[in-house]
């Protein structure tokens, strides 16, 4: 079984503070791990992949597969990266992705 | 622009109506999903559909049912429409090469 944890329902923090948002998984293969965020009015959409190794908006992810653990990271927060927050999973060949319960993050200016 | 299509945007119903959400794609992709949001629980897979002929129960299948009726279109049931199945529900399609789902703007269904 593969399985998600987002263990804040809630984070807040303050324009141009570093913000971390966790997510750990279990999964007995080799997991493809995303992050989606879901901006107020807006369709859910990728944010990043751990495939790709990528930054966007300024967000990154690792995955570190000792912690099964996939932590999205942005150095200095902007209010604009008020949104939700889903880490999602899909193992191997099945194509189902599972997604976590999200995390809303609140940045105050 | 190639994009994802629910509707109903916006349901109310009654106890014991049936339902269906519709959805529909430009994306020619093949696999199609149906994906369930409650506040505190996050996405729930319902169904999933990797072509015409190929349907897979997800994680809460039960007093739910699809259809797939061609490439671009997947549909969702509910047979008889319960308070608890008020929710928000997104259909996505899958991109096969990157694993990237496309999300429709979802349908905020209400059974009173």
């Amino acid at each position: 079984a593969q399985r998600v944890t987002q263990p804040e329902k809630l984070l807040s923090v303050f324009k141009g503070a570093p913000v971390e948002l966790k997510c750990n998984y279990s999964y007995s293969g080799s997991p493809e791990l995303f992050w989606y965020v879901q901006y107020s009015r807006q369709r859910l959409q990728l944010l990043l992949r751990h495939i790709s190794r990528e930054s966007i908006k300024g967000f990154t992810a690792d995955l570190n597969k000792g912690e099964t653990s996939f932590h999205l990271k942005k150095p200095f927060a902007q209010e604009e990266d008020s949104a939700m927050y889903y880490c999602a999973l899909t193992g191997g060949s099945n194509y189902k992705l599972t997604f976590g319960k999200g995390t809303l993050l609140t940045v105050n200016p | 622009d190639a994009d994802v299509t629910q509707t109903p945007r916006n349901r109310i119903t009654k106890t014991g109506k049936r339902i269906m959400l519709e959805c529909s794609q430009t994306k020619g992709h093949d696999r199609m999903y149906w994906y369930r949001q409650d506040p505190g629980l996050g996405l729930q897979l319902i169904y999933y559909s990797f072509d015409v002929k190929d349907i897979n129960k997800g994680e809460i299948s039960d007093g739910y049912s699809v259809s797939r009726q061609a490439q671009a279109k997947f549909s969702l049931s509910l047979e008889s429409a319960i308070p608890n199945q008020t929710a928000l529900y997104f259909c996505a399609t899958m991109d096969y090469n990157t694993g990237e789902l496309f999300f429709g703007e979802g349908s905020r269904l209400t059974v009173l």
